[in-house]
């Protein structure tokens, strides 16, 4: 099992700025991701957070919109970059600690609204 | 593209109910995993099926995977206020990955 921390719990933006969500494990794992999810729905990946290299985004994200760092194998950041309303939602830090069958692991997300 | 479909969207039923929730899809999966997700909180696993046909229990909740490896259901049974969330499907793709399904938001009213 593993704690995460993700911060900020929530934020308010205008469009235009940016905001970088933080995620911090409490122990080293291999595997870290990033979700996207609106209120209420299902989970879509937007990348794969790989430790010391770029990260691996899917299909419909892009690293300029979502900057992603990893610098060790406890954190990851997430940027949303130049914010307009539709990128209101809810962001996931998630890591898996064992092999390809394991569970995910998730933070309590950050409730993003942009105005 | 694997994708993981789930019904119903929501269900609305009374506590001591029974009901069932299915994930399925066109695509194999190596295992499965369903999730329950509470408002504010991420989601939270509930069980890992692995080999086709198989069947876990967790105290009223059963879940089945098909032979196929394509498709599971969950069923619930005595429902109660308790298990209210958003159930979701996971199925293991590749690199790693889970695809989640698109999930079912049960209301469990008492």
């Amino acid at each position: 099992s593993a704690v995460i921390s993700q911060k900020p719990s929530r934020d308010i933006c205008q469009r235009g700025t940016s905001l970088t969500i933080q995620c911090q494990v409490d122990s080293q794992v291999t595997m870290m991701f990033w979700y996207r999810q609106q209120p209420g729905q299902s989970l879509t990946l937007i990348a794969t957070a790989n430790q010391g290299s770029e990260a691996t985004y899917e299909s419909g994200f892009v690293i300029d919109k979502f900057p992603i760092s990893r610098p060790n194998l406890t954190f990851s950041t997430l940027t949303v970059s130049n914010m307009s309303p539709e990128d209101s939602s809810i962001y996931l830090c998630s890591v898996r600690t064992g092999g390809r069958n394991s569970p995910l692991h998730f933070g309590n997300g950050t409730r993003l609204t942009v105005t | 593209t694997q994708l993981l479909e789930q019904s119903p969207q929501f269900l609305s039923i009374q506590e001591g109910e029974n009901l069932t929730v299915y994930c399925n899809s066109s695509s194999v999966f190596s295992s499965l995993q369903w999730y329950r997700q509470e408002p504010g909180e991420g989601p939270v696993l509930l069980v890992t099926v692995v080999t086709g046909g198989e069947v876990k229990k967790l105290k009223r909740l059963t879940f089945q995977f098909g032979d196929a490896r394509k498709d599971s259901s969950l069923h619930i049974t005595a429902a109660q206020p308790g298990d209210t969330g958003l159930y979701l499907c996971a199925g293991a793709g590749g690199f790693q990955k889970l695809v989640f399904g698109t999930g079912t938001r049960l209301l469990v009213s008492p």
